[in-house]
């Protein structure tokens, strides 16, 4: 079935350690997205990548960093400048066309003991 | 004046309510707009799109006023399954690519 797909969905992290969250996707989509949503939030754009090789900030990219090396697979890292890294993480990917639907995978929900 | 704004609620209606929401948003060029439902701890999933003449999916109808520039979303014959948050989701700019911005998202509570 084609789908996005994340790893970990539960991850526990020390204060000043890097983390890396996975998102794959089978559905060849141009488009991918990370988000970041917090408790009673909306959700806040951190990275996205239109193409392989290229990708933009969103609003809140400080404190992380991503990679484009193939179209299947957009790594986030929550590195150690992030300053409140407890969240709850979306990667997404969009449905190129008209209707732009974004196709999100189940989260990564990271908590920093 | 944040660029998709939502009324957070919540809102609380019993079954059967009539019940609207509506979602301002900020950047005049935007040409794709979304209502995604999220439910407690799950991903969001895409409700509808909204078209420009308003659209409709059985109980649910999706208006966009450009003039004023806001998205509504209305339910009717709320069902107990109809309680989540709903997210308005907007494309920044007038390409159908690159960044979509969402609101806050209004939670609805549906009570028998």
């Amino acid at each position: 079935d084609g789908g996005i797909t994340q790893s970990p969905k539960y991850l526990f992290r020390k204060e000043g350690q890097n983390v890396t969250l996975s998102c794959e996707q089978n559905l060849n989509h141009d488009a991918m997205y990370w988000y970041r949503q917090d408790p009673g939030q909306g959700l806040r754009l951190i990275y996205y990548s239109q193409i392989v090789n290229d990708f933009q900030k969103g609003d809140i990219a400080e404190g992380y960093s991503v990679s484009r090396e193939k179209k299947e697979s957009f790594p986030l890292t929550v590195t150690s400048a992030q300053k409140n890294p407890t969240a709850f993480y979306l990667c997404a990917s969009r449905h190129p066309g008209n209707t732009g639907e974004l196709f999100f995978g189940e989260g990564s929900r990271l908590t920093v003991l | 004046r944040k660029e998709v704004e939502q009324d957070p609620g919540p809102f609380n209606v019993p079954e059967g309510a009539t019940v609207a929401f509506n979602c301002t948003y900020s950047n005049s060029a935007s040409q794709s707009f979304f209502w995604y439902r999220q439910d407690c701890r799950k991903e969001p999933k895409l409700l509808m799109s909204v078209y420009s003449s308003g659209n409709e999916d059985g109980r649910f109808t999706a208006q966009l006023n450009r003039a004023s520039q806001y998205i509504s979303l209305l339910i009717r014959d709320s069902k107990l399954s109809d309680s989540a948050t709903y997210l308005c989701v907007v494309n920044k700019g007038s390409s159908n690519t690159g960044k979509l911005i969402f609101g806050q998202g209004t939670t609805l509570q549906v009570k028998p």
